[in-house]
């Protein structure tokens, strides 16, 4: 079974308005992490969000939050006022164990239009 | 800081040829990890280590073999390389494996195996 999945492989968004990306997970560990990273067409991997299985509150960072829903075992990420820039790939990650090991999805390529 | 530095950035091999690559860190991060990212696809863990002297397999560990003789470098070797190892390949380090201590990236390896 697929322990994270992001089901839409491209999505499109208006310029200045909220997104939502969609992320489940599937773990028996009562620890782990959960991490969007974005990954611009030049290639590097940049950390978006954290949010921790025990963490009450929803984490934000600027414009991006993520919608933790523990018992669907989902964690979406929101992008409020899409800019150009923030056209990319955009990869969900879980951390599981001592050891830190992650596992990532497939991807959301989210294209920005002017 | 230089932060996570992966040598070299391109490289083309032959069928059967052996190289490796060689990634670095000075934030005195405990944890390292190798992931491949093929085409329109996620990050998979191919070696990971916890520490200096010690590593471990990840999701994909076949056909390659890793080492981290010191604790800011490591390792990943393609004894005999074939063409379904062509893929980006990327390292990471973290400082710790809990709460919010994301995986710092590397600009990643882009190999080609013909």
């Amino acid at each position: 079974a697929q322990k994270i999945t992001q089901t839409q492989p491209g999505m499109f968004v208006q310029e200045k308005e909220a997104v939502t990306l969609d992320c489940t997970y599937d773990t028996s560990d009562p620890s782990y992490g959960l991490f969007w990273y974005k990954q611009p067409s030049s290639g590097e991997m940049i950390f978006l969000i954290y949010q921790g299985s025990y963490d009450q509150q929803n984490a934000t960072e600027g414009r991006y939050s993520l919608n933790f829903q523990k018992a669907r075992k989902s964690a979406n990420l929101v992008i409020s006022a899409s800019q150009l820039g923030d056209s990319a790939m955009y990869f969900c990650a879980m951390r599981e164990g001592v050891a830190g090991k992650s596992t990532f999805g497939d991807g959301t390529t989210l294209t920005v239009k002017p | 800081n230089a932060g996570v530095t992966q040598t070299p950035k391109f490289r083309v091999l032959k069928t059967g040829q052996s190289m490796t690559l060689l990634c670095a860190q000075d934030m005195n991060h405990e944890y390292m990890y190798w992931y491949r990212q093929d085409p329109g696809m996620g990050l998979r863990l191919i070696h990971y280590s916890v520490g200096e002297g010690t590593t471990a397999k990840g999701e994909v560990p076949d056909g390659y073999n890793v080492s981290r003789l010191k604790k800011q470098n490591f390792l990943l070797g393609l004894e005999s390389a074939a063409p379904s190892q062509t893929s980006v390949y990327f390292c990471a380090s973290s400082k710790e494996t809990l709460g919010s201590n994301e995986q710092f990236f590397g600009p990643g390896t882009r190999l080609t195996v013909l």
